[in-house]
């Protein structure tokens, strides 16, 4: 099946700093990435979606300027959270869908736990 | 838009029985029902998926039942294995939109 992959794995910062996550998709081309974030016992939580070229468009409740979202090509995304706090830790998880046929399944990524200290 | 209920959130069962977990929708225009698995600490996995022009399926121990008048479908493992414990998502599209409404998943507990 397809593969998608996430990096890094695990993230501990200081509070203000940025993080940037990626991912990829590494054996098809992926029209629209996913971003989601997921709390502890919880569902997955969609922050944005991005086709590539073009801006992502973000959930309701989602500030852009903080989740910064780029897809530059047909097998990148990446997430940066800005000036991270406390409250942005979390488990992220990307996913891909391939267009056509497949468009509507999803291959997730390993996901990020981001720890802000 | 779309709304998705999943129920139970928890459901423990003794190793041999059968689970099922049980998810609505709101939205009649949804087709496409997929179901994921996600063991602690790691990525969801689909595990089977359903269509609208089909009222069931079945790969090995598990199957999805699909109801389109009553807008219900069904996860159903037969012989649950210590392996099954995960936290199950069930989520609907409809047949213009590529993202997913997700439930709020069920955490399967298999007791050996």
């Amino acid at each position: 099946g397809a593969v998608v992959s996430q990096h890094p794995s695990r993230v501990i910062c200081k509070s203000g700093t940025s993080v940037k996550i990626e991912c990829r998709s590494l054996d098809f081309q992926a029209t629209t990435m996913f971003w989601y974030r997921q709390f502890p016992k919880q569902s997955l939580m969609l922050m944005a979606t991005s086709n590539e070229g073009s801006k992502a468009t973000y959930e309701q409740g989602v500030e852009k300027d903080k989740f910064l979202i780029n897809h530059a090509s047909l097998t990148l995304s990446t997430l940066t959270v800005t000036s991270a706090h406390p409250e942005d830790s979390s488990f992220y998880i990307c996913s891909a869908s391939g267009g056509g046929a497949s468009k509507n399944i999803q291959y997730f990524g390993a996901g990020t736990r981001l720890s802000v200290l | 838009g779309e709304n998705v209920e999943q129920h139970p959130s928890t459901l423990s069962v003794q190793e041999g029985d059968s689970a099922v977990i049980k998810c609505t929708y709101s939205d009649s225009a949804s087709n496409y029902f997929p179901w994921y698995k996600q063991e602690l600490g790691k990525r969801p996995q689909l595990i089977i998926d359903i269509r609208s022009n089909v009222g069931e399926k079945k790969d090995q121990r598990i199957a999805v039942t699909l109801n389109k008048t009553a807008k219900h479908f069904s996860l159903h493992i037969t012989e649950t294995q210590p392996e099954d414990s995960a936290v199950y998502f069930c989520a609907a599209l409809s047949g213009g939109s590529y993202i997913p409404t997700f439930g709020r998943g069920t955490s399967l507990i298999v007791h050996p």
